[in-house]
């Protein structure tokens, strides 16, 4: 079993509106929480930290939750450019991450 | 704008052939990833150097994959022989251990391909 899960997806959803993507880890020793985008044949890279407390970026906003080990990402207002892959990360705190598979997002006009 | 890079882009190659993957990490960085990413499994963790030094290659198939870095500017990642369950993304990832280490700034990738 892969340390950390998500559904791949897709999930299609139209222009404006607000979506969500869980994902679950089963590592309790992971300490940080990250959500990375990677764009279609494109490298990853660091969207935002993730929380207990919770952590707003403009229009997305990420939630650890640590008693039930799952993670979220919620994206309001979704913009034709936010269509990507959104992989979470976790990390035991000695540099390496442990990456999910990601779920794709698309978001049409 | 400091970037990883990786060389080739692309690289066609027939089973049995020796396959060669470079890295120059963004300067200042001593900690430099190797990641395979396959659709299959995702982005799995090959290898990874602190100060050039190898810190973990568990994730490498030992036979035929190596991993070097030759100076703080160059990591490479090397098959052989090469296998057409090779073929993936072969990234390259670095960051400054210590300060945000959780943030790694990925190169554009090595596309693979073993016919």
């Amino acid at each position: 079993r892969k340390e950390v899960e998500q559904d791949p997806g897709p999930f299609n959803v139209p222009e404006g509106a607000t979506v969500a993507f869980n994902c679950t880890y089963s590592n309790s020793a992971s300490q940080s929480f990250f959500w990375y985008r990677q764009d279609c044949r494109k490298e990853p890279k660091l969207l935002m930290s993730v929380y207990s407390s919770g952590n707003e970026d403009g229009r997305f906003t990420a939630q650890l939750n640590r008693a039930s080990q799952y993670i979220s990402l919620l994206i309001r207002d979704s913009k034709l450019s936010d269509s990507a892959t959104y992989l979470c990360v976790g990390s035991s705190g000695y540099s390496t991450l442990t990456f999910g598979k990601g779920t794709m997002l698309l978001v049409s006009p | 704008d400091a970037r990883v890079t990786q060389t080739p882009r692309h690289k066609v190659t027939e089973m049995g052939q020796e396959v060669t993957m470079r890295c120059q990490p963004i300067l200042g960085h001593n900690t430099v990833f190797w990641y395979r990413q396959t659709m299959m499994q995702g982005l799995e963790l090959l290898a990874y150097f602190r100060n050039r030094a190898p810190l973990d290659d568990s994730g490498m198939p030992k036979d035929r994959f190596s991993a070097e870095m030759p100076d703080a500017t160059l990591a490479t990642l090397k098959i052989q022989p090469s296998e057409p369950r090779d073929s993936a993304v072969y990234f390259c990832a670095s960051t400054e251990s210590g300060a945000r280490s959780y943030e790694q700034y990925f190169g554009p990738g090595t596309r693979l391909t073993v016919t």
